[in-house]
């Protein structure tokens, strides 16, 4: 089946540097990717969509210059978190599609600021 | 606005059957989706079922689907300790990108 990786899959960073997570997808070109942000015992809150080649979408509420994506290629988007604070801590999560109905979804990313 | 409402918690004995309830608010959703997520891990797609359609089984799981009510639910048979995890619901806009739109998650919790 369709597999979705991320990198890395723990990061503990001090307040205000930069943190860049890594989603890619193995086997298959993504036409679309999703980032989504999950907080402890919460559902997934989308934070934005993107496609190959353009700019990504983001949710209402979600700050696009602190939440930098980038969708190079068909198999790799990268959300970068700017000046991360401790706020930021939290789950990330990406899921691709293929063209099809159904997202397949990275393990997870979980972020520590200290 | 889109809204997927589940309840948070089940309990249940092992070999039991469990039903994990879900409501949604968007009638033009396409597709419904169940996902499973053991802790401290990505979600796994378990189920979907089109919204076309109003049974769909698999194996143990049995996914029901009542338009009118905009009720969803996700019935697991004969259920096992590894079956112990959380369930989104999740829906899927009306539009191109197939944005999910997610539960709060049901933490399914099985005893012996």
């Amino acid at each position: 089946g369709a597999v979705v990786s991320q990198h890395p899959s723990r990061v503990i960073c001090k307040s205000g540097t930069s943190v860049k997570i890594e989603c890619r997808s193995l086997d298959f070109q993504a036409t679309t990717m999703f980032w989504y942000r999950q907080f402890p015992k919460q559902s997934l809150m989308l934070m934005a969509t993107s496609n190959e080649g353009s700019k990504a979408t983001y949710e209402q509420g979600v700050e696009k210059d602190k939440f930098l994506i980038n969708h190079a290629s068909l198999t790799l988007s990268t959300l970068t978190v700017t000046s991360a604070h401790p706020e930021d801590s939290s789950f990330y999560i990406c899921s691709a599609r293929d063209g099809g109905e159904e997202q397949f979804f990275g393990p997870g990313t979980r972020l520590t600021v200290l | 606005g889109e809204d997927v409402e589940q309840s948070l918690f089940l309990s249940v004995r092992e070999g039991d059957s469990s039903v994990i309830n879900c409501t949604y608010t968007d009638s033009s959703s396409t597709y419904l989706y169940w996902y499973k997520q053991e802790p401290g891990a990505g979600l796994q797609l378990l189920t979907y079922i089109f919204s076309n359609m109003d049974m769909k089984q698999d194996q143990r799981l049995t996914v029901l689907l009542n338009k009118k009510d905009k009720h969803l639910s996700l019935r697991i048979a004969d259920t096992q300790t590894g079956d112990s995890a959380i369930y989104f619901c999740a829906e899927s806009m009306h539009g191109g990108y197939n944005k999910l739109i997610f539960g709060a998650g049901t933490r399914l919790a099985v005893h012996p």
